[in-house]
């Protein structure tokens, strides 16, 4: 169990509004990850961060933005919220005993429903 | 760029028949990582294994099997006797980052129905 948690885990909004996705670590892990679930599409990598204040740009980086201020938090900004949002929002961090061993384990995802 | 297919969208099989889900991958990197992935209907990723592409060693657990072969680029996940808690969509994903932020590229996925 990596100890990831997401909240909410479900959301409906309106077209335009600014939304807010936490996700929340208890076991200090440096590096964390935000990816969002289509079908047809797998999950795809929306942004990601290395440490605290340290975030870069994935694969559909377009529309979002994040900030990490604590190690355990990463958050996730729509800041107007558009139809083609409407997704499963997933949470990963990545964790290794031994180098070459990094491996991701995913939160429980967030639901988001944008009308 | 990377990219992994997952040719099948969907399978649908009678319990205890043994299936394969095929993943085929590209990169230009000459090391990297391949994953497996379960997602079963509660929405769940689970972690299922990690190949270092360094390691062509196939693997066995109980009854899932995974097949490495470098020559032709594929990464295929076998399921011997397959039972109805198997039924899940099934992702195969690619890092070519083994140390650091490791941004993982998913297939799109394949739906697997164990039928009673």
């Amino acid at each position: 169990d990596a100890g990831i948690t997401q909240s909410p885990r479900h959301k409906v909004t309106e077209t335009g509004t600014p939304v807010t996705l936490r996700c929340h670590q208890t076991e200090n892990h440096r590096y964390m990850y935000w990816y969002r679930q289509d079908p047809g599409h797998g999950l795809r990598l929306i942004h990601y961060s290395y440490g605290v204040k340290d975030t870069d740009k994935g694969e559909v980086s377009d529309g979002y933005s994040v900030s990490r201020s604590k190690t355990e938090d990463f958050l996730l900004t729509l800041e107007s919220a558009t139809s083609s949002q409407t997704s499963v929002y997933f949470c990963a961090i990545s964790e290794s005993s031994t180098i070459y061993q990094e491996t991701q384990y995913f939160g429980p995802g967030t639901r988001l429903l944008v009308l | 760029a990377q990219k992994v297919t997952q040719a099948q969208t969907e399978i649908s099989v009678v319990e205890k028949e043994d299936v394969t889900l095929d993943c085929v991958y590209e990169t230009r990197d000459t090391t990297y990582y391949l994953f497996w992935y379960k997602q079963p209907p509660s929405g769940e990723l689970v972690f299922l294994i990690r190949r270092n592409s360094f390691d062509e060693q196939n693997e066995i657990s109980g009854r899932y099997s995974w097949n490495f072969q470098k020559s032709t680029s594929s990464f295929n996940f076998t399921i011997t006797a397959s039972q109805v808690v198997d039924s899940a969509v099934y992702f195969c994903a690619l890092s070519d980052t083994l140390q650091g932020a490791q941004k993982l590229v998913f297939g799109q996925g394949t739906r697997l129905t164990i039928n009673p």
